[in-house]
């Protein structure tokens, strides 16, 4: 089975500070992808990488950067925290394209700025 | 660009009832891939369904099964004999052929009582 692993659960972080939320993927997947989840608008797309060292914008990208230097880690960075960057955030990882390649995700972390 | 919309935020329903979630989508794309996820009170994600939009046959997995009517843009998931298992967010999501990108909706919350 293909595990996606997130490092955190939960991580309570201040307004400013760099936050590193790092996601590891055990399956070889090219295809990556970093989500946030809020109440009452689903799941939106911050980031995907479709290789090392390759990523594009998702809809949300702004206040946000992704780093992926090896292929089995995506890390998405939130340069100077807000408070509207109070959310839950999924990993994903996926291999190759097509409709038979479902999207696999991590258990989430909830991160909270204050 | 594409939408998804779950216009239930919520539903509820007792053990062994049928339940029938709803879902719509606008795009202009004639090829297109259509699933509905599951995030359980533990939060991973896990695929319930799936469905091609140029299959007209709609996609049946065990209990769960789909009513697809592309002239309407429908998607919606029918849940047979539901368990107490099924509890969860649900949510609707769309995929362009050929694309990674995954479209959400806003999720439904449902809840089977005993």
């Amino acid at each position: 089975d293909v595990k996606v692993t997130q490092s955190s659960r939960y991580l309570v972080k201040r307004t400013g500070e760099k936050v590193f939320l790092e996601c590891v993927q055990d399956m070889d997947h090219e295809n990556m992808f970093w989500y946030r989840q809020d109440p009452g608008l689903g799941l939106r797309l911050i980031y995907f990488s479709y290789d090392v060292k390759m990523k594009e914008k998702g809809d949300i990208p702004e206040g946000y950067s992704v780093s992926r230097e090896k292929k089995e880690r995506f890390s998405l960075i939130l340069e100077s925290a807000s408070t509207n960057q109070t959310s839950m955030y999924l990993c994903a990882s996926r291999l190759g394209q097509g409709y038979n390649q479902p999207q696999h995700f991590g258990d989430g972390t909830r991160l909270s700025i204050l | 660009a594409q939408t998804v919309t779950q216009s239930q935020p919520e539903m509820s329903v007792q053990e062994a009832e049928t339940v029938t979630l709803s879902c719509t989508y606008d795009t202009s794309e004639n090829n297109y891939y259509l699933f509905w996820y599951k995030q359980p009170p533990s939060r991973q994600m896990i695929l319930v369904i799936r469905q091609e939009a140029y299959k007209q046959q709609n996609a049946t997995e065990n209990r769960f099964s789909v009513n697809f009517q592309k002239a309407a843009k429908s998607f919606s998931l029918k849940i047979s004999d539901s368990q107490l298992g099924d509890t969860a967010m649900y949510f609707c999501a769309f995929m362009k052929h050929g694309a990674q990108k995954l479209v959400f909706g806003q999720g439904t919350r449902l809840t089977i009582n005993p």
